[in-house]
């Protein structure tokens, strides 16, 4: 059974902390691994990873991902309240429909 | 450029009630999802589409129907409404599997439903 897990489920910190969210996956016919933020509504997506070892940055943002460890990483430097969120993993499978699985979620809360 | 829309945005509904959830999306997506999101157990597919005329079961289908009789929409129907079925529902769309690089799933804003 496919199976996305994330850790930490929440984290409280303070502004200006640098955080790591982590998720692993055991996944068959693995394609691309997909990291979003949701704000209550909607997600939204942040980013996109099919490659090991090879990091995705946006701004204070980035993550890597491990196709031999299966794992991802996302790290936010110097947070902001306006990080606090939901974040979620999900993996793409190469079969019809291209399917994700997510994960739970990391409720990330940052305190001024 | 709507994006994905949902109608409604909020319901409530007692049990044995039915209604149809609308997904609608402009971007010429091939591909659409409905997921549920319930605390503590992520999102959930109940019913996907990989196309006009097309739908499959997703993770969770049991008391959902859909259908996808055109392109830019994709219908969720609860037939006999449950409390179990208080949820939060997403729809989502994407372009075609064969399209690399082009995976990203665009979500809805969320349809809030009660069922009493």
């Amino acid at each position: 059974e496919d199976k996305v897990v994330q850790s930490p489920l929440s984290l409280v910190v303070h502004e200006g902390d640098t955080v790591t969210l982590n998720c692993s996956y055991e996944v068959t016919n693995f394609r691309s691994l997909l990291w979003y933020k949701q704000e209550k509504k909607a997600p939204t997506f942040l980013f996109m990873l099919t490659s090991s070892g090879i990091e995705k940055k946006s701004g204070r943002l980035s993550s890597i991902l491990d196709k031999k460890e299966l794992f991802s990483i996302l790290n936010i430097t110097a947070t902001q309240t306006g990080d606090s969120a939901v974040y979620l993993c999900a993996v793409v499978k190469e079969t019809s429909g291209s399917r994700l699985t997510f994960g739970e979620g990391t409720q990330l809360t940052v305190n001024p | 450029n709507a994006g994905v829309t949902q109608t409604p945005k909020f319901r409530v509904l007692k049990t044995g009630q039915s209604m149809t959830l609308l997904c609608a999306q402009d971007m010429n997506h091939e591909y659409m999802y409905w997921y549920r999101q319930d605390p503590g157990m992520g999102l959930r597919l109940i019913h996907y589409s990989v196309g006009e005329g097309t739908t499959a079961k997703g993770e969770v289908p049991d008391g959902y129907n859909v259908s996808r009789l055109k392109k830019q929409n994709f219908l969720l129907g609860l037939e006999s409404a449950a409390p179990s079925q208080t949820s939060v529902y997403f729809c989502a769309s994407r372009h075609s599997f064969w399209d690399r690089g082009r995976e990203t799933q665009y979500f809805g804003p969320g349809t809030r439903l009660l069922v009493l």
